[in-house]
């Protein structure tokens, strides 16, 4: 079965750091960019960036710079998405996804992970 | 960045009634539109894309139309499991943008 499959929720203190993780399940993470999208709680939808999973090239939306990082691990299967100096306003659910069957909509998705972000 | 205004932001109906959401660019995006059900605590599932092509499994209720600048999803004869939250999304240009969502409830 075709999945991303990511880490659990996690509860932070300001100023520290989250790594949330996407595995890919029953397919090749590569070959597809791994884009992500967070999710503020009762809010929409706001793409983050994506990075390349042949070269690890990562690229960043306007407002997701500094703080958050796009890596890799290909011998795992693995995107993760790390963010540092956390602030209350990282409250949110955060999604991998990617786009396999290259039509320019997201199709396939991991269930999200809620970082709660309290002091 | 290409803004995508979607409306309206909710609406009630009823089981069988037909609906319409409208998704407006801000610029020409020639049927680069996709379109997603999101139930709560739950991800995103894509329903359709190039404005009009039905991902796979999705039901036929589900239907989208549109060129230029604005773009429609009609779902006919809306079931019980339709009830959600629907977000357009521009796959024209980079950075891929999405509307503000629209939540369908029961009447």
């Amino acid at each position: 079965q075709v999945q991303l499959l990511q880490s659990g929720s996690e509860l932070k203190k300001p100023g520290a750091s989250v790594k949330v993780s996407c595995k890919a399940s029953g397919h090749s993470l590569t070959n597809y960019g791994l884009n992500w999208v967070r999710q503020v709680p009762g809010r929409g939808l706001e793409w983050m960036g994506w990075i390349n999973t042949n070269n690890g090239y990562p690229t960043y939306a306007q407002g997701f710079t500094g703080r958050f990082v796009f890596s890799l691990d290909t011998s795992v299967s693995s995107a993760y998405l790390q963010i540092s100096g956390l602030k209350a306003e990282d409250t949110a659910v955060y999604y991998c996804a990617n786009d396999r069957g290259r039509t320019g909509g997201f199709d396939t998705w991991g269930q999200g992970t809620l970082v709660l972000v309290s002091s | 960045d290409i803004q995508m205004t979607q409306s309206p932001s909710s609406l009630s109906a009823s089981v069988g009634d037909s609906v319409t959401i409208t998704c407006r660019a801000s610029q020409a995006i020639p049927n680069s539109v996709a379109w997603y059900q999101q139930k709560p605590g739950t991800a995103p599932k894509l329903l359709l894309y190039g404005a009009t092509r039905l991902q796979s499994g999705v039901p036929s209720r589900f239907s989208g139309s549109g060129s230029g600048t604005e773009y429609t999803l009609t779902i006919s004869s809306l079931q019980p499991e339709d009830f959600a939250t629907f977000y357009c999304q521009q796959h024209y240009s980079s950075p891929p943008t999405f509307g503000q969502g629209t939540k369908v409830e029961i009447k």
